[in-house]
């Protein structure tokens, strides 16, 4: 596609529920980055892949969050036991992979817990 | 770590005035990237506009320039006549250029309103 595409665009769960959010990068982009972005506030890196595997995990908030890039494309954002504090705007982005790269950013998934 | 703070949570503009965002970063690093995104109401995050720290020359993008200064580490937006469709958030980010270091560090957002 022309840009990077986020499904779904809104996500309703409820506490304790798992989740799974994707996302499809620019053709030939070969780094992705996952963000997260709460109410008021500025995206906060979560993870960043180069190819299929995490180049940096660091920003993962704990061991309910997951994400995945199998065939070095498309990539999922997993979160178990969902909980209210999850409740935010997930950012995708991709970038060709050199670090003097621009990222591109996805319109991200809006995930509310109850 | 570094952190990037924005200390105008909002400013107002007339339309075709012009309205300056401020941004400064704390990093012991001497090369780095900054940027400014835009995000509507759409939520997708644009580039409006990049700096190279190495570069001494601010960068312009037609009605958007910057005013780098590298010793106080400060990173202002300028936003030139004004239009109704930069009403948006606009959020100043930095990234260091080590290999390892290709996330962005984003400060909390500049609400821009343009009056017309």
């Amino acid at each position: 596609g022309a840009g990077v595409s986020q499904t779904p665009s809104n996500k309703v769960t409820e506490k304790g529920k798992y989740v799974e959010l994707r996302c499809d990068p620019i053709s030939g982009h070969t780094a992705l980055y996952w963000y997260r972005q709460s109410l008021g506030q500025g995206p906060e890196f979560l993870i960043y892949f180069q190819g299929t595997g995490a180049a940096d995990d660091s920003g993962l908030p704990n061991d309910r969050f997951f994400a995945v890039r199998p065939e070095g494309s498309v990539s999922t954002l997993k979160i178990q036991r969902t909980e209210r504090g999850d409740s935010a705007v997930y950012l995708c982005a991709s970038s060709k992979g050199l670090v003097s790269d621009t990222q591109y950013f996805g319109p991200g998934t809006r995930l509310t817990v109850l | 770590a570094q952190t990037v703070t924005q200390s105008q949570p909002e400013m107002s503009v007339q339309e075709a005035e012009t309205v300056t965002l401020s941004c400064t970063y704390d990093t012991s690093e001497s090369d780095y990237y900054l940027f400014w995104y835009k995000q509507p109401p759409s939520r997708q995050m644009i580039l409006v506009i990049r700096q190279e720290a190495y570069k001494q020359q601010n960068a312009t993008e037609n009605r958007f320039s910057v005013n780098f200064q590298k010793a106080a580490k400060s990173f202002s937006l300028k936003i030139s006549d004004s239009q109704l469709g930069d009403a948006a958030m606009y959020f100043c980010a930095y990234r260091s250029v080590k290999a390892a270091g290709n996330k962005l560090t984003f400060g909390g957002g500049t609400r821009v309103l343009v009056k017309p």
